[in-house]
């Protein structure tokens, strides 16, 4: 039984294009994250979240944007698609907030824009 | 200066070598060091978590932290060619988590 799933697996699509990624985890966590993993495999945070708070890395374009229907969900929508966003985006959850325990992630979402 | 400073590599070693992987950073407030792994195509997934200077071993892999060094390493035993993958440090304050840039390890058969 899959612990952290995303969907789709890999998207290609043209700049400009609006797209979401879905994540659902069934592991019972209260946090979820969103991660950028570049072509050099640098895991970049975008943003954390649980049903208190929404914490953003202040790097990513406001083009990006979560929305979590439930604690199991945490979905990412990217709006206006750049060239520069081809990265595999990562889902991850964890039992609390940061400042204590391990992250569990999906198989990741390769995005392509071209 | 990156707050966490890892070699990308690749490194390649022969099977059933011992495997040092290092990571050295910046700040002091860092208190949990965690590597994980992660296989080609697949999301990254907890190998070692320590919390103080020292050494913790389980199996094959040792991860060891020098605080007044600010440097972690991760060792792996009798290296196996199924070890091949990019092994990533973090590194957690109160506040925020920090990754490396990951190494990528080959053990060739």
């Amino acid at each position: 039984d899959t612990a952290v799933s995303q969907t789709p697996k890999y998207l290609v699509t043209q700049m400009g294009n609006d797209k979401s990624i879905k994540c659902e985890q069934n592991l019972g966590h209260d946090t979820m994250y969103w991660y950028k993993q570049d072509s050099k495999k640098f895991l970049k945070i975008m943003f954390s979240y649980n049903n208190k708070e929404l914490i953003i890395n202040e790097t990513v374009p406001n083009r990006f944007s979560p929305k979590s229907p439930d604690k199991a969900h945490l979905n990412l929508h990217i709006n206006s698609l750049e060239l520069g966003d081809s990265a595999v985006y990562f889902c991850a959850s964890s039992p609390e907030g940061m400042s204590t325990d391990t992250q569990y992630f999906g198989p990741g979402t390769r995005l392509t824009v071209l | 200066q990156k707050e966490v400073e890892q070699d990308p590599g690749p490194l390649s070693v022969p099977e059933g070598a011992i495997v040092s992987l290092n990571c050295t950073y910046s700040n002091s407030a860092f208190q949990y060091f965690m590597w994980y792994r992660q296989y080609s195509r697949k999301g990254p997934e907890l190998l070692m978590y320590t919390y103080s200077s020292g050494n913790k071993e389980d199996g094959r892999f040792t991860a060891q932290v020098d605080k007044s060094s600010k440097y972690i390493s991760l060792f792996i035993r009798d290296s196996q060619p199924s070890d091949s993958a990019t092994y990533l440090c973090a590194m957690r304050s109160n506040y925020q988590l920090i990754w490396g840039a990951g190494t990528k390890l080959i053990i060739k058969p």
